[in-house]
């Protein structure tokens, strides 16, 4: 079945710095990867996808991810972190044949004044 | 607002008690899926349902159960509570095509659930 890793519980960066959150994932075939927000009490947003094509894929807000399949990552980045970006991020996987979406254990985003 | 929309926002209910969680989907999405968030957990996948069909299953419990309406919306069923499925429950929906599916899933704003 497939999965997805986020090593990092929190990750804390400055405003105006780059970000960087990270995501592995394992199945078979080519996956289908995405990127979701949280915002406190709130549900989880949509901020983008790899379905094929293009490793760099864009998003909202600013954001978007690398799609690296030797190393099987997706990482999130955003080239100027804000203070509204803090918030808890979630890679998630899907293979081609199957429904369900696996998602990561998330990643707590801190962007500092 | 993402046009999922779910009922109630709040509950909270005794051990061993019986809750209905209603979702409604965007327009015009047939698939919807259940998930339940905790914070040891994480975000769990429960169930899928499409076009009133289950579709796929996920970690949900045999006292946990769903279903989907011929006007697509669905309810999730928890029986028999206990502590421990004091969770945050999401519902979410997408567009399906054939063959499987790709397309990024909408999720409502959660019911929480607290057992007592």
């Amino acid at each position: 079945a497939q999965s997805v890793a986020q090593p990092e519980d929190q990750v804390n960066v400055a405003e105006g710095n780059p970000l960087t959150v990270k995501c592995t994932y394992s199945v078979s075939g080519n996956p289908y990867l995405f990127w979701y927000v949280q915002y406190p009490n709130r549900g989880l947003q949509f901020l983008l996808k790899y379905i094929t094509g293009d490793n760099l894929v864009k998003g909202s807000y600013g954001f978007e991810a690398e799609f690296n399949k030797s190393q099987t990552s997706f990482h999130l980045k955003k080239p100027s972190a804000l203070v509204s970006d803090s918030a808890l991020y979630f890679c998630a996987v899907r293979d081609m044949r199957g429904n369900d979406m696996r998602f990561g254990a998330g990643t707590r985003l801190t962007v500092k004044p | 607002d993402s046009g999922v929309t779910q009922t109630p926002k709040h509950l909270i209910t005794a051990t061993g008690q019986r809750v209905t969680l209603r979702c409604s989907p965007r327009s015009g999405d047939l698939s919807v899926y259940w998930y339940q968030q905790s914070l040891d957990q994480g975000l769990q996948f429960l169930i899928q349902y499409y076009n009133g069909e289950e579709r796929a299953k996920g970690n949900i419990l045999e006292r946990f159960s769903a279903q989907q309406f011929p006007d697509l919306h669905s309810e999730l069923n928890l029986s028999s509570l206990e502590l421990g499925d004091s969770a945050l429950y999401f519902c979410a929906s997408s567009v399906v095509t054939s063959g499987g599916s790709y397309n990024e899933q909408f999720f409502g704003p959660g019911t929480r659930l607290t057992v007592l």
